[in-house]
């Protein structure tokens, strides 16, 4: 079946370092692809996301590119702040037809000021 | 857009006794979407409904757990005779019609089996 990987946490970063956290998928047809970020205590948040091959879903510095050839979906962020600190999911949406999300296991981040 | 409303925000429970969440969707999106997430793990899609109709159970939901949609609004979730392993979030999300469009989620309701 359609499956998300995610890179192992946590992820412990000094600010203003470079993020990058990966994410790989499986998947019949062609899926959606989304980040979404989880911060303490709080729902989970659309960060970004990409509906076909080579589009790049970027929001509040975040930026991410939906490879096709490599069924791979990374995070990235030039310079990230404490404020970053949450967990991302990746997940993928569209291979049936009730658009039903499956992610992954999550990664936590932390920025150390 | 007031967002994806969970009720109640905590729930701590006997084991054996019948729970029920309710989830209250962004007024006017007709996909409801019910999860379950564990420490440590990412949220696993249970069902859904497109207005009033479950379209879609995931094994994960056994006989004892029964999900409603009355009138295309709001939902509840039930889990009856409850047990360790129900312990979790359970997470509602909510989109409107057409493609696949991005959910929106509540802030979930976190059980505990005593």
């Amino acid at each position: 079946g359609d499956s998300v990987t995610q890179m192992e946490g946590p992820v412990t970063l000094s600010e203003e370092a470079f993020l990058t956290i990966n994410c790989t998928y499986t998947a019949t047809g062609y899926p959606s692809l989304f980040w979404y970020v989880q911060y303490p205590g709080e729902g989970l948040q659309l960060l970004l996301k990409a509906t076909k091959a080579d589009d790049k879903g970027s929001n509040k510095g975040f930026e991410a590119t939906y490879r096709k050839e490599t069924t791979s979906f990374h995070l990235e962020k030039g310079s990230v702040q404490v404020s970053d600190s949450a967990v991302y999911f990746c997940a993928l949406s569209g291979t049936s037809g009730t658009y039903k999300y499956i992610f992954g296991t999550g990664t936590r981040l932390k920025v150390l000021a | 857009d007031t967002g994806v409303s969970q009720n109640p925000r905590h729930k701590i429970t006997k084991r054996g006794q019948n729970v029920t969440f309710r989830c209250d969707p962004i007024s006017e999106h007709n996909r409801l979407y019910w999860y379950r997430q564990t420490l440590g793990q990412g949220p696993e899609f249970l069902t859904y409904f497109q207005n009033e109709a479950q379209l879609e159970k995931s094994r994960l939901l056994s006989d004892r757990f029964s999900a409603e949609r009355p009138k295309g609004s709001f939902s509840t979730l039930e889990i009856q005779r409850t047990e360790q392993g129900d312990s979790a979030m359970y997470l509602c999300a909510s989109s409107p019609w057409g493609g696949n469009q991005p959910q929106h989620f509540g802030d979930g309701t976190r059980l505990s089996i005593l």
